[in-house]
């Protein structure tokens, strides 16, 4: 699977936005990009996909360059809920491809 | 119900005991999975189970054994284990196990210490 690259940490404050970008200069045409991420003690939470196409839904939305080798998630008015660990993921198409977790972005929210 | 339900929360087992972990799902979901996940590091895919039958393993350790009973139910069998494997184990289900867009559903994990 082609690699992601994330920042280890990032601060935001209570009722910002917060921009959470990753790096996937390798990707290839079919890879999606996922987002998942994992509050304290709990298991991963899926966030947002998308594949070329900028994405919303009710937690985020997602802005995908229009290269490909880059993407931002978007959480529109963090809270002090949505301090977790962040990982970007890309996942092959047409193939039982898995989730290969890569370091992610710890996200602090500031009240 | 969109939950993946796990059991034990917690576990503490010696070298020489065999324990097992139970992940149970009712969303429908052929496809399932365990990971291990080690303090401040990402999950590790370790088993991926696919219409109950076993269609990866990640070169885990034999004292790892998986177990896939039934569509909604899938066991992880423990014996003579090192305090090294101490970690969250986590189960997750998907619809299937092809196409990239799924998406997975974890359960909280099992916190496994291991003397």
């Amino acid at each position: 699977d082609a690699k992601t690259t994330q920042p280890n940490s990032m601060e935001s404050n209570e009722e910002e936005p917060v921009h959470l970008p990753c790096n996937h200069s390798t990707i290839s045409g079919t890879d999606y990009i996922h987002w998942y991420r994992q509050l304290p003690s709990q298991g991963p939470e899926y966030v947002i996909h998308g594949l070329t196409s900028n994405v919303n839904n009710r937690m985020a939305s997602l802005a995908i360059a229009e290269d490909r080798k880059s993407s931002t998630l978007i959480l529109h008015r963090a809270t002090l809920r949505d301090a977790a660990v962040y990982y970007c993921i890309l996942r092959a198409s047409g193939s039982a491809r898995q989730l290969t977790f890569g370091s992610g972005t710890q996200l602090t929210v500031l009240p | 119900d969109t939950e993946v339900t796990q059991t034990p929360k917690h576990l503490v087992m010696g070298m020489t005991n065999k324990k097992s972990l139970k992940c149970e799902q009712h969303m429908g979901h052929r496809a399932m999975y365990w990971y291990k996940q080690k303090a401040k590091k990402p999950p590790e895919l370790m088993f991926v189970y696919s219409y109950e039958k076993l269609s990866i393993n990640e070169s885990v350790p034999s004292r790892f054994s998986p177990e896939c009973p039934n569509s909604s139910l899938l066991n992880l069998h423990l014996h003579a284990l090192q305090p090294e494997d101490s970690a969250l184990y986590l189960c997750a289900s998907s619809p299937g196990l092809a196409g990239a867009s799924s998406e997975q559903f974890f359960g909280p994990g099992t916190r496994l210490t291991v003397l």
